[in-house]
């Protein structure tokens, strides 16, 4: 079964604008990540949010994490049409150290 | 050189037939992982390894078997393919001393006949 539900299921926006999407996912955890794919391709790591943690900056991204509402989401400032992929997150959580459970992801479009 | 490598790329099969992906990593990781991506599904654990003699099952393992044979290699085999299990097949590896991140490979396409 799938931890994390994503949300839009899809979004297309402008060059320059920001993007925005959202995951939430039912079980306590130890930690969330997001992962990009580009089309037909593996995921790379994008950025790792510790459950003790509120926010994270790494370059344009922004992520943030409300343990409370089980709930997290990635910021995408400035966005490029390089931006364009599908976005991922995925949560670790309690003894499965190292064991991911994906969301279904978003499918971000960037027009130019 | 990609640090994750995965053979065959794309493979066409028929029903039936016994076929078996590779992977392999040059990043000295304990760690590997058999995912598989349906669209709309996401991704989904087949068989995760955390060392050579280390061998789980993850949420759909049905159907599939495991070989790690070195700590660099994972094989991922179809004992008898069926259609429906026509997906995307990632492998991927983790460092144990860096909890979480996952390094993936750039999958195997398969088509069961």
């Amino acid at each position: 079964s799938q931890q994390g539900e994503e949300d839009p299921q899809a979004l297309s926006i402008q060059e320059g604008e920001n993007a925005t999407m959202n995951c939430s996912y039912k079980t306590s955890i130890n930690n969330l990540q997001w992962y990009r794919q580009n089309s037909g391709r593996g995921l790379v790591h994008l950025i790792l949010i510790r459950s003790n943690e509120r926010e994270k900056h790494s370059g344009r991204l922004r992520v943030t994490l409300d343990t409370s509402k089980k709930s997290s989401s990635l910021l995408i400032t400035a966005s490029r049409a390089a931006d364009t992929a599908s976005y991922f997150c995925a949560t670790e959580s309690g003894g499965a150290t190292n064991k991911l459970i994906f969301g279904t992801g978003t499918l971000l479009a960037v027009q130019p | 050189d990609a640090d994750v490598t995965q053979t065959p790329r794309n493979r066409i099969t028929k029903t039936g037939k016994r076929i078996m992906l590779e992977c392999s990593q040059t990043k000295g990781h304990d760690r590997m992982y058999w995912y598989r991506q349906d669209p709309g599904l996401g991704l989904r654990l087949i068989y995760y390894s955390f060392d050579v003699k280390d061998i789980n099952k993850g949420e759909i393992s049905d159907g599939y078997s495991v070989s790690r044979q070195a700590q660099a290699k994972f094989s991922l085999s179809l004992e008898s393919a069926i259609p429906n299990q026509t997906a995307l097949y990632f492998c991927a590896t983790s460092d144990a001393g860096r909890p979480g991140t996952q390094y993936f490979g750039p999958g195997t396409r398969l088509l069961v006949l």
